[in-house]
């Protein structure tokens, strides 16, 4: 059964600070491995996408990489401010499958 | 602005009610879904589809139905509601599971009392 897991539940920082989320998956099929953000009372918002032939991608602040031996994904972000707190889920696409697999998510906080 | 719309944000049901969730897309996506996501749990999946015509059980489909009879359309009918389906529900589409860009609606809190 496919199964993705996000460590810490919850993250608080300074603002400033560089930090990682991570997030693990049980499968190495895997097809695709999606970062979103959601703030609190709103939907889902698309923030990387990282095809199993790739190792990383790169948005802005934002770097997430993947590595299918060892079913990690992190998601790096850089210099961090207030305006990135929200809370943050991984997801997964399995080869042959259409089904998006959600992690619980990490809620991050980042004090001025 | 072009996305996805769901309908309605907010709504009670008493028990043994039914509705149906709307969601509309106009981004011309193929694949839509409905994902429930209960306090601490993550997103689970219910139904999607992946074309007019052709849907599909996700993880969580009981008590639950659907339909996608056009591209832009895929409303999620409950049928005799329960307190277990006290929930958010989120609709959300894509173009493919390649290019992702998933977009997601704003979400529907329904309760059922």
């Amino acid at each position: 059964k496919q199964e993705v897991t996000q460590i810490p539940a919850a993250l608080s920082v300074p603002e400033g600070e560089n930090l990682v989320l991570n997030c693990s998956f049980t499968d190495s099929a895997i097809y695709n491995l999606q970062w979103f953000r959601q703030d609190p009372g709103k939907g889902l918002t698309s923030l990387l996408l990282i095809q199993s032939s790739q190792r990383e991608q790169t948005s802005g602040r934002l770097n997430a990489s993947l590595d299918k031996s060892s079913g990690r994904s992190t998601l790096y972000i850089a210099a961090s401010q207030p305006g990135d707190s929200a809370t943050y889920l991984c997801a997964e696409i399995q080869g042959g499958s259409e089904k998006l697999v959600f992690g619980k998510g990490t809620k991050l906080t980042v004090n001025p | 602005n072009a996305g996805v719309t769901q309908t309605p944000k907010f709504r009670i049901l008493k028990i043994g009610q039914s509705m149906t969730l709307q969601c509309a897309q106009d981004m011309n996506h193929n694949y839509m879904y409905w994902y429930r996501q209960d306090p601490g749990m993550g997103l689970k999946l219910i139904y999607y589809s992946v074309g007019a015509g052709i849907t599909d059980k996700g993880e969580v489909p009981n008590g639950y139905n659907v339909s996608r009879s056009t591209t832009e359309d895929f409303p999620l009918r409950l049928e005799l509601a329960a307190p277990s389906q006290t929930s958010v529900y989120f609709c959300a589409s894509s173009y493919s599971r390649d290019i992702g860009g998933y977009t997601f609606g704003s979400g529907t809190r329904l309760t059922v009392v």
